[in-house]
């Protein structure tokens, strides 16, 4: 089945601790996102890739890093300068080619990040 | 950053009850307005893509409308059931090459039997 996995599925973190959430997908898409979800709120860009070896900056990238070697996969850092990193993290990918997908986004799971 | 604006931010209903919720976005530069419907420990799973003005979509029991020149998306749900508890999610994207969506912060619906 194709699909989009996410792992792990809770992580826990100290404080001034850089960890690195994965995100994989087997659906053949050219772009994948991020995204953070906070109780109440919306869910939030923090970095897209629309092709292998390119990445841009959503809107709230400061304190995470990226990177995109392969198609299949995209792993978020969250670092130590973000400061508030407890939060729901998904991923999702949009289907490649033309305007007839109309940006609609296949989502992984998500992982729930706790900092100690 | 576009808002996006979901109303209510929750809602009780019993159980064979119709119910409707309210997306509104800005209309400048539209592309396209999704809903989602993201149960509990799930994906969130697409329900409907809308791109012109008076579209509406119908997938059994929940349908929506789209009113691009005021801004504004209605989901309703006809004669609920537990099943369509969910948190749902309203999303619209500009025609950018961006692609990605901004989300409204949903509305999380509770059906008691």
């Amino acid at each position: 089945d194709g699909g989009i996995t996410q792992s792990p599925k809770y992580l826990f973190r100290k404080e001034g601790q850089n960890v690195t959430l994965s995100c994989e997908q087997n659906l053949n898409h050219d772009a994948m996102y991020w995204y953070r979800q906070d109780p109440g709120q919306g869910l939030r860009l923090i970095y897209y890739s629309q092709i292998v070896n390119d990445f841009q900056k959503g809107d709230i990238a400061e304190g995470y890093s990226v990177s995109r070697e392969k198609k299949e996969s995209f792993p978020l850092t969250v670092t130590s300068a973000q400061k508030n990193p407890t939060a729901f993290y998904l991923c999702a990918s949009i289907a490649s080619g033309g305007a007839e997908s109309y940006n609609e986004q296949f989502f992984g799971p998500g992982t729930r990040l706790t900092v100690l | 950053i576009l808002n996006v604006e979901q109303s209510p931010q929750s809602l009780h209903v019993q159980e064979g009850d119709s119910t409707n919720f309210t997306c509104s976005f800005p209309s400048s530069n539209f592309y396209a307005l999704h809903w989602y419907r993201w149960e509990t420990a799930k994906s969130p799973e697409a329900l409907f893509v809308m791109t012109l003005n008076g579209d509406e979509k119908k997938k059994g029991r929940i349908s929506a409308t789209l009113n691009t020149k005021e801004g504004y998306s209605y989901l309703y749900i006809k004669g609920s059931q537990p099943e369509d508890s969910a948190t749902y999610l309203c999303a619209f994207s500009k025609d950018t090459g961006r692609r990605a969506l901004t989300f409204g912060s949903g509305t999380r619906l509770q059906v008691q039997p």
